[in-house]
């Protein structure tokens, strides 16, 4: 029943490995997004996809690259990872561009050894 | 820069308080304001704002926009320690489409 699921909900990795977090919502929403919140609770915007198509890619890294399978799924792969990756991961949807609110996933808290 | 400011950073009140949330923004393009409140996890979403002046109620919680003098406010009356959380404020950005978040006010009520 959960409308934004995201997976896993914590990782724990060493730096300099790749990562991959997923996120999948069912509510039939056409815009989803990563936003990172670091220690302060300070959520950015990262990426936003619309119907599988990148639309907002926020001086991100390259290091860090999303993908869309459907308009249902949007995964996060990180490569290199550095100790500055660590933070807590938010996947959200809304049902389009223009209609707010975001809908956000429980998080994904990623600590780099 | 979009920037979006909230005061106070931390509020620390007892039960059965009324609270006062401050939310202040400067962006290129508004096009509405939204007020999550985020406990151990996801932000779930209270109020949008759209139109100046027109309040918005959910029981002991309510919000208001001013678009002349740029803010809006968050009350939260008779205050429970369920209410304990952090309260964001983000304005979404017309044309940008994105929403751009304040740091965020971390409210404790003491029973």
């Amino acid at each position: 029943d959960t409308a934004v699921s995201q997976t896993p909900k914590y990782l724990v990795t060493q730096m300099g490995n790749d990562k991959s977090i997923k996120c999948e919502q069912n509510l039939g929403h056409d815009t989803m997004y990563w936003y990172k919140q670091d220690s302060k609770k300070f959520l950015k915007i990262m990426f936003s996809y619309n119907n599988k198509e990148l639309i907002i890619n926020e001086t991100v890294p390259n290091r860090f690259s999303p993908k869309s399978p459907d308009k249902a799924h949007l995964n996060l792969h990180i490569n290199s990872l550095e100790l500055g990756d660590s933070a807590v991961y938010f996947c959200a949807s809304s049902q389009d561009l223009n209609n707010q609110p975001q809908h956000f996933g429980d998080g994904t808290r990623l600590s780099i050894l | 820069e979009d920037k979006v400011v909230q005061s106070p950073l931390s509020l620390v009140v007892h039960e059965g308080d009324t609270v006062t949330l401050n939310c202040s923004y400067e962006v290129t393009n508004f096009r509405s304001l939204l007020w999550y409140k985020q406990e151990k996890k996801a932000p779930t979403f209270l109020f949008m704002l759209t139109s100046s002046g027109i309040e918005k109620k959910s029981g002991r919680l309510s919000s208001i926009l001013d678009k002349k003098e740029l803010f809006s406010i968050l009350n939260i009356t008779a205050t429970q320690t369920g209410d304990s959380a952090v309260y964001l404020c983000a304005v979404v950005i017309q044309g940008a489409q994105k929403l751009v978040f304040g740091q965020g006010t971390r409210l404790t009520i003491n029973p």
